[in-house]
């Protein structure tokens, strides 16, 4: 299994807050992605970056913010959260053979 | 855009075979995946198809028909533990997967 942490596993915050979700890899994958699950919705990609500095928007980024400066890392931020991004969130990396993408242990935000 | 048709749930008895279906419209098509993910656990990759024709890797096969935007995942003698939630994905240029909405497939004795 690829090296992928996620951190914090769980958190509880309160809307309006900011809050950043860590994505750590220790497998010197280029590419890495956000994802958010919510019951009847699957996995929808929130944004997803393919080299340090390099991101782009997924299909449910408004709200959202990432950063990679380094190739180890990616965060995550919502900049002022809602109850509508009670989710869990996982992080998935890939390397450049694109065969198949290997997910974090995902993150359980509530947002009260 | 993209469309990722897959049924919501499916039961079936220890020991049996079930075929999973996924449907799909997409420009830019690359590959498709599966992915299993057990109750609060993250996706697990199961396969790759790029090419038409079959795949099989152990009780798991998948099957990718380009031409017909399909795709099955075919599970034999069932277990138990194969109850979980199983992804269709699909890989288009950019290295971006789109995936569908999953299917519940529930094992009983």
């Amino acid at each position: 299994d690829a090296g992928i942490t996620q951190s914090p596993r769980h958190k509880v915050t309160e809307t309006g807050t900011p809050v950043t979700l860590r994505c750590h890899q220790t497998e010197n994958h280029r590419y890495m992605y956000w994802y958010r699950q919510d019951p009847g919705h699957g996995l929808r990609l929130i944004h997803y970056s393919y080299g340090v500095k390099d991101t782009d928007k997924g299909e449910v980024s408004d709200g959202y913010s990432v950063s990679r400066s380094k190739t180890e890392d990616f965060l995550l931020t919502l900049e002022s959260a809602t109850s509508s991004q009670t989710s869990v969130y996982f992080c998935a990396t890939a390397g450049t053979s694109f065969t198949e993408q290997f997910f974090g242990p995902g993150t359980r935000l509530t947002v009260l | 855009g993209q469309n990722i048709d897959q049924p919501t749930e499916m039961t079936a008895t220890e020991g049996a075979i079930v075929q999973i279906n996924c449907t799909y419209q997409t420009s830019g098509f690359n590959g498709l995946f599966w992915y299993q993910q057990h109750a609060g656990e993250a996706p697990t990759f199961l396969s790759y198809n790029v090419l038409d024709g079959l795949e099989e890797k152990g009780r798991f096969s998948s099957f990718l028909s380009r031409s017909k935007g399909y795709s099955y995942l075919l599970l034999k003698e069932l277990q138990m533990k194969d109850s979980a939630s199983y992804l269709c994905a699909v890989g288009r240029g950019s290295y971006i997967p789109t995936f569908g909405r999953g299917t519940s497939l529930i094992v009983h004795p």
